[in-house]
């Protein structure tokens, strides 16, 4: 037990779908992040919250919505995916979000579209 | 951009060889360099870390140096066990804060 939840484990959507991936770290940190990992690619930052702030998107497109309603909870919103969208995302935390060695990840979210 | 390369997967060993993951990363500036592992359904930790030239980072077994004359920070255990299964994850941090992750080695260690 990392003190990061994600949920649910596995989703399978319809591109048509609507659907939202939840993130909850139970470690007091301040900042969360998103990241994607697909077979082959090195892992991709997405988005990272400081405070509840939004500090980056790396260009990610607005069919993924990310949403920080408070330090502890991170939620990523889905719709319209396409099939390459398929993937496991990561949540992680960190105390600081400088220090970003002590990362902090959940066990990801594996992500089909079909 | 920066950037970090690893050797592809998988690597395949059977318990007790010798284990070297390759991994060289962009010579802009002076990165800190790390290791995570991913272990079977989890997401990733921390393995270790070096953050100077010549410094060796050590954990678990698992040894890396940092190299500043081939860039390079590979990863090396003595004796590998089946638990040691995972994918490991090599990542430089520049200054911009961010760690840069490669793209994962999967290792399969055999009985």
């Amino acid at each position: 037990e990392t003190g990061v939840t994600q949920t649910p484990r596995h989703l399978v959507m319809g591109m048509t779908n609507k659907k939202s991936l939840k993130c909850e770290q139970h470690l007091g940190h301040n900042a969360m992040y998103w990241y994607k990992q697909s077979a082959k690619k090195p892992l991709e930052l997405m988005f990272v919250y400081n405070f509840k702030e939004q500090t980056e998107n790396n260009s990610v497109p607005s069919r993924f919505s990310p949403e920080c309603p408070n330090s502890s909870h991170l939620f990523l919103h889905l719709h319209t995916l396409q099939p390459e969208d398929s993937a496991l995302y990561l949540c992680a935390s960190s105390q600081d979000g400088q220090e970003v060695e002590k990362l902090f990840f959940g066990s990801g979210t594996q992500l089909s579209v079909l | 951009g920066n950037s970090v390369t690893q050797m592809e997967g998988p690597v395949t060993l059977s318990e007790e060889a010798f284990l070297t993951i390759n991994c060289t990363y962009t010579a802009t500036g002076y990165p800190s360099l790390f290791w995570y592992v991913q272990y079977p359904g989890e997401g990733l930790q921390l393995l270790l870390k070096a953050t100077k030239a010549d410094d060796k980072g050590s954990n678990k077994g698992f040894e890396a140096t940092y190299r500043k004359e081939t860039t390079s920070f590979h990863l090396e255990k003595g004796s590998v066990q089946v638990s040691d299964s995972a994918v490991y994850f090599c990542a430089p941090r520049y200054n911009t804060d961010k760690l840069i992750f490669g793209t994962g080695t999967r290792l399969q260690v055999f009985p």
